[in-house]
């Protein structure tokens, strides 16, 4: 098993530019989240896709971010502009019901 | 509340010994308790779990304990091994689907 994939494993920005972080979650999962880690808030949830829907959202800072989940195996966050206080790093997690959730091995943020 | 308090934020402990970490939490609908480890570089990977029907759970050098009634779980690492430095999180599932992380604890394990 492959595990959750994520890309890019880093990435660097400057200030107003658009970011796109990408997820594969694994295959037969039917429920997928983003959550943001940083050392001051810790890991938070972003936003929880059921069956390709989006259910929950409220942790999503601001307009700024938007997340989609077009089919069953891709998801993508993205930041439109990015800012400074969005460097984080961003995981991917996936898991089928209420199992185990799996993490991917994140998308380290810089947004200079 | 949603939150979950983790303590302590740091444990330095020598190889061989015992490492504690208390997580409690406030909110008595939470019936699903995961214990996650982090490596540098990597995501978070779930090592252990408890649900609240259980009081104690325990695979190998790793067990879990969680008091419902007082709302505070623990994990507790025996013999520890330099590969047992990381940092580890709490969680608790409420709503079905979110869990709520502690803080973490970042443990080292002195050779």
């Amino acid at each position: 098993d492959a595990g959750v994939i994520q890309s890019p494993r880093h990435e660097v920005t400057e200030m107003g530019q658009e970011v796109t972080l990408r997820c594969k979650p694994i295959s037969g999962h039917n429920s997928l989240f983003w959550y943001r880690q940083t050392m001051m808030r810790g890991l938070e949830l972003l936003i929880y896709f059921n069956n390709n829907v989006p259910i929950d959202d409220s942790g999503m800072p601001e307009d700024r971010f938007s997340a989609k989940m077009p089919n069953a195996s891709f998801s993508t966050l993205k930041i439109q502009p990015s800012e400074p206080r969005d460097s984080a790093v961003y995981f991917c997690a996936s898991n089928l019901g209420p199992g185990e959730l799996f993490f991917g091995e994140g998308s380290r943020l810089t947004v200079l | 509340g949603e939150n979950v308090e983790q303590h302590p934020s740091t444990l330095s402990v020598q190889e061989g010994d015992s490492a504690v970490i208390k997580c409690t939490y406030s909110d008595s609908a939470s019936n699903y308790f995961p214990w996650y480890k982090q490596e540098l570089g990597k995501g978070p990977q779930l090592i252990i779990d408890i649900r609240s029907n259980v009081g104690e759970k325990k695979d190998q050098r790793i067990a879990v304990t969680l008091n419902k009634t007082a709302k505070h779980f623990s994990l507790h690492i025996t013999e520890t091994q330099p590969e047992d430095s990381a940092v580890y999180f709490c969680a608790r599932r409420f709503d079905d689907y979110k869990l709520s992380f502690g803080a973490g604890t970042t443990v080292t394990v002195r050779a």
